[in-house]
């Protein structure tokens, strides 16, 4: 099975930077991706990392660090938009599905 | 992007009848969708993995019963919640991956929140 930990809540100020961390027990890890939820909507795909490293996307990073079985997301120039849930979700090798984190709600203040 | 459409977006209904919601990829054909289950304020829960043509795949502790899933072509998935209880009620996200894309990018539909009453 999977087991994915990363902080409940994060708040932060516009223009300000955030980072989500994400630690991951798992078995038959391929990777690691990022999803974006505003509340009563369908999550958004972010970011998707197989190798270890960092995937820049715009304002949005994602870093992977397999040895560390840990990961996190990084928000730069945050917008108020920005605020959402985020979640973590792991890739099984072995039946391709996605376990996903238990969530972290930033809240972006003016 | 893969495009996937998710309907109804909003049912309720009485006890003890059932619900069928449907997940269609609109421009990828996808062998397989994925049926998540989320509570207020907390995170997805893979219910099951539909594959086309053949059954799917339940997560322990999932009835497949209660929860009947059908795949009978590349580009829709149903999912019907037999005998509907109030304890059912809940938001219901389907995905599904595009084998073109990265393989950890899901595409979620617009998810179907179910009040039963």
């Amino acid at each position: 099975g999977q087991s994915l930990e990363q902080p409940s809540e994060v708040t932060a100020v516009e223009g300000a930077i955030v980072q989500i961390n994400c630690t991951y027990q798992t078995s038959g890890f391929y990777g690691l991706s990022w999803y974006q939820q505003h509340d009563g909507g369908a999550p958004t795909f972010l970011s998707y990392n197989a190798l270890d490293g960092l995937e820049e996307t715009g304002r949005f990073s994602s870093f992977l660090s397999r040895s560390d079985s840990y990961g996190y997301l990084l928000l730069q120039e945050l917008q108020m938009k920005d605020s959402a849930s985020y979640f973590c979700a792991a890739m099984n090798s072995g039946y391709s599905t996605l376990t996903f984190g238990k969530g972290t709600m930033l809240l972006v203040s003016p | 992007g893969a495009v996937v459409s998710q309907h109804p977006s909003w049912v309720i209904c009485k006890s003890g009848t059932s619900v069928k919601i449907e997940c269609r990829s609109l421009d990828f054909q996808a062998t397989t969708m994925f049926w998540y289950r989320q509570f207020p304020k907390q995170s997805l829960m893979l219910m099951a993995t539909s594959n086309e043509g053949s059954k799917a795949t339940y997560e322990q502790g999932v009835e497949k019963d209660k929860f009947l899933i059908n795949h009978a072509s590349l580009t829709l998935s149903t999912l019907t919640v037999t005998s509907a209880h109030p304890e059912d009620s809940s938001f219901y996200i389907c995905s599904a991956r595009d084998l073109e894309r990265e393989a950890g990018e899901l595409f979620f539909g617009e998810g179907s929140r179910l009040t039963v009453l």
